[in-house]
């Protein structure tokens, strides 16, 4: 089955600084990759994904992820933060992929925003 | 267009009780996802209907059980409630289900169990 893991469970960044959120994944197929938003007392949002056309994806909202095979990992930045950018944030792989809509996510990231 | 819609948004139920929750996709999508997100266990998928057919379903017991109608709106329905199943249900829609789909999620419906 595939897997991600998400390290740290609360970042905290001050405003204008850069957001690195970090998602490793393990599959033994190519996979394909996601990043949700959730904002509190909503549903997820998809911030981007990677479905094998391009490594370095830009998503909504300023952020981007780079898809990188040597390290299995897909860490999400954004080079400026915001105060509206205050979530959680969710890792997630097709398990398996291209075999529905089956989502595996992390455990999520509260980035925290400060002035 | 409408997004996801999730009825009802808030519920109360006591323990034994049975409950269903309804999922409108946006108009267009035919695969409906489910899932159940908690503090402990946090997003875990529930299953997955498309064209009103199972596609794919998680680890949950039997107890938690699903449809689609030919407009593509799904039901969930969970049987003789527990504690445990105290949650944010969520519902997703899509266009198919290539497994590469961008997911768009309703609100959620939060399950009180007490």
């Amino acid at each position: 089955a595939q897997s991600v893991t998400q390290l740290g469970s609360h970042v905290s960044v001050s405003e204008g600084a850069l957001v690195l959120l970090r998602c490793n994944y393990s599959s033994s197929v190519p996979p394909y990759l996601f990043w949700y938003v959730q904002y509190p007392n909503q549903g997820l949002q998809l911030l981007l994904k990677y479905t094998s056309a391009a490594t370095l994806v830009k998503g909504i909202n300023g952020f981007e992820a780079e898809f990188k095979k040597s390290e299995t990992s897909f860490h999400l930045t954004k080079p400026s933060a915001h105060m509206s950018d205050a979530a959680e944030y969710f890792c997630a792989v097709s398990d398996p992929p291209g075999g529905g809509n089956k989502l595996t996510f992390g455990t999520g990231t509260q980035l925290k925003v400060e002035l | 267009k409408a997004g996801v819609t999730q009825t009802p948004r808030y519920l109360i139920k006591t323990r034994g009780q049975q409950v269903t929750l309804s999922c409108s996709p946006i108009s267009g999508h035919r695969s409906v996802s489910w899932y159940q997100q908690t503090p402990g266990q946090g997003l875990q998928f529930l299953f997955e209907y498309f064209s009103e057919t199972q596609r794919n379903k998680g680890n949950f017991p039997g107890r938690f059980s699903g449809r689609q109608f030919s407009n593509s709106r799904s039901e969930m329905n969970v049987s003789t409630l527990e504690l445990g199943d105290s949650a944010l249900y969520l519902c997703a829609s899509s266009l198919n289900t290539g497994g590469n789909e961008k997911l768009f999620f309703g609100s959620g419906t939060q399950l009180s169990v007490l």
